[in-house]
C-alpha cells in the first residue's frame, strides 16, 4: 500500500513565479490536510479539504494561496507570485472518512525555496 | 484555542541515558495525541498514537503517556542511542476546533552523544 505521495520533493522558484504542490492521498482516503513548516518553526495547519470541498481554510494566508482536491486526481496547493517568506516545507496528510480518533498519515513534504 | 508546548526545546545527553520529553496542551477535549520524529530536512515519522481513552502506548524503547485532565503527555526513551538524535514533535487532534486538524508543538531537538 502506497502512503501519501507528494511531488515535487524540492521546488525552486524565483520571486513572482507560481508554485504548484501536489499531494496524492492514501488510496481510499477522502480527506486531505495541508500544513506548512517555516524554518525553525513547528508545523502549522493551513487547509482541510474533502473531495471537491474546502472544509476549513482558517490557516491559509488571505492572498496568493489556494487549494483544491478535485473528484479525480491529486490535491493541489497553489501559491501565486511567490515571495521569499513562502520558503518552507509543505506537508500533506490524509485520513479516511472521519471517525473519532482516526489519525492522519503524513507525506514526505515538498520543500519550496524562493530565490 | 488549543496551544501545544514542548519542554525542553533542546536536549543533549550521553548515550545510554533514559530521558523524558514533555508536551502540554491547553484544551483537554482531544481525539488523540501523537508523537512524531523528524530528521533534519526530512518528513514526519509517526512514533506513537494515544487515543483519548488511553493512558499510554509503548513501542520498543519508547513509551508515551497521556493525562488528559492535566493536559500533559510524556515521551520516555529508554537507553538512548545516537540514532535517536532528531526533533521530536507532539501533536494533538482536537474535538472543539470544529475540524480535525492537528495542532503541533514546536518540538524538542534531541542530540544523543556517542
Amino acid at each position: 500500500n502506497a502512503g501519501v505521495m507528494q511531488n515535487p520533493r524540492h521546488l525552486v522558484r524565483r520571486r513572482g513565479q507560481e508554485a504548484r504542490l501536489r499531494c496524492s492521498p492514501v488510496k481510499g482516503h477522502s480527506h486531505v490536510y495541508w500544513y506548512r513548516q517555516l524554518p525553525e518553526e513547528g508545523l502549522k495547519f493551513m487547509v482541510y479539504l474533502q473531495k471537491e470541498n474546502i472544509i476549513d481554510e482558517s490557516g491559509m494566508p488571505k492572498e496568493r494561496f489556494s487549494a483544491e482536491f478535485p473528484k479525480e486526481g491529486p490535491s493541489i496547493l497553489r501559491i501565486q507570485q511567490v515571495v521569499r517568506g513562502d520558503s518552507a516545507a509543505y506537508f500533506c496528510a490524509s485520513s479516511p472518512p472521519d471517525r473519532d480518533g482516526e489519525t492522519q498519515y503524513f507525506g514526505p513534504g515538498t520543500r519550496l525555496l524562493v530565490l | 484555542k488549543q496551544e501545544v508546548t514542548q519542554i525542553p526545546a533542546a536536549l543533549s545527553v550521553p548515550e545510554g541515558e533514559n530521558l523524558v520529553l514533555n508536551c502540554s496542551f491547553t484544551d483537554s477535549a482531544i481525539y488523540n495525541l501523537q508523537w512524531f520524529r523528524q530528521d533534519p530536512g526530512k518528513g514526519l515519522t509517526s512514533l506513537l498514537l494515544i487515543q483519548s481513552s488511553q493512558r499510554e502506548q509503548t513501542s520498543g524503547r519508547l513509551n508515551a503517556s497521556l493525562d488528559k485532565s492535566s493536559g500533559r503527555s510524556t515521551l520516555y526513551i529508554a537507553a538512548s542511542q545516537p540514532g535517536d538524535s532528531a526533533t521530536y514533535l507532539c501533536a494533538v487532534r482536537g474535538r472543539t476546533s470544529g475540524t480535525y486538524k492537528y495542532i503541533f508543538g514546536t518540538g524538542t531537538r534531541l542530540k544523543v552523544l556517542a
